[in-house]
């Protein structure tokens, strides 16, 4: 495996279920990003892991639980989603601060595509 | 904070028929200018990496400029399989998280 992958790339949940998505980077990056995007919207930043911190968006809801047991994978917990929350989510990876110049580039993987139902 | 705005929204192409898409950015300590083309219901895939005023890039029929305020990403003798969403971003000197555009649709129909 190369790049970014995620799992499920589709994903069809009650609104009472619990699930989790699955991100895994093999660029050995050390920072890691889940990404909402809803039908004709810009992608909206949900949280960050990297070795010097934790970014969360503070509008994203506590139904969604972010989790990073190291720099190569990062899990997005879903617990009693609502039908507003059916969109691609995405992860993505890239180095961190403090790197040198032309390690910028941020990766993204295939997707997630989340329904509620 | 840094901003970026895409132009236009949407864009439609005849195949063969040139044209340019807008980036305006605002950032404090460029770090790095990002585009993107990104297919329905995929994930953005990775087209340049832009650095300094003057910069450009080459890949196929695109071509990507950057100024000290706004790049271009140019599409020449575009083709139908050129379709797709073009996102742009910045990483400022401030942060690592890079600000993303709402990006440009294009279609191009044969």
């Amino acid at each position: 495996e190369t790049g970014v992958t995620q799992t499920p790339r589709h994903l069809v949940m009650g609104m009472t279920n619990k699930k989790s998505l699955k991100c895994e980077q093999h660029l050995g990056h050390n920072a890691m990003y889940w990404y909402k995007q809803s039908a004709k919207k810009p992608l909206e930043l949900m949280f960050v892991y990297s070795l010097e911190e934790r970014v969360e968006n503070n509008s994203v809801p506590s139904r969604f639980s972010p989790e990073c047991p190291n720099s190569s994978h990062l899990f997005l917990h879903l617990h009693t989603l609502q039908p507003e929350d059916s969109a691609l989510y995405l992860c993505a990876s890239s180095q961190g601060r403090f790197k040198p110049r032309g390690q910028e580039t941020q990766y993204f993987g295939p997707g997630t595509r989340l329904l509620v139902l | 904070e840094d901003q970026v705005t895409q132009s236009p929204e949407a864009l439609r192409l005849q195949e063969g028929e040139s044209s340019s898409l807008n980036c305006s950015y605002t950032v404090s300590g460029l770090r790095g200018l990002f585009w993107y083309r990104q297919d329905p219901g995929k994930g953005p895939e990775f087209l340049f990496t832009l650095y300094s005023a003057g910069e450009e890039k080459e890949k196929e029929r695109l071509k990507a400029t950057l100024t000290k305020k706004e790049s271009f990403l140019h599409i020449t003798a575009p083709k139908p399989e050129d379709s797709a969403t073009y996102l742009c971003a910045v990483r400022g000197g401030g942060s690592y998280i890079p600000t993303f555009g709402r990006g440009t649709s294009l279609i191009v129909h044969p």
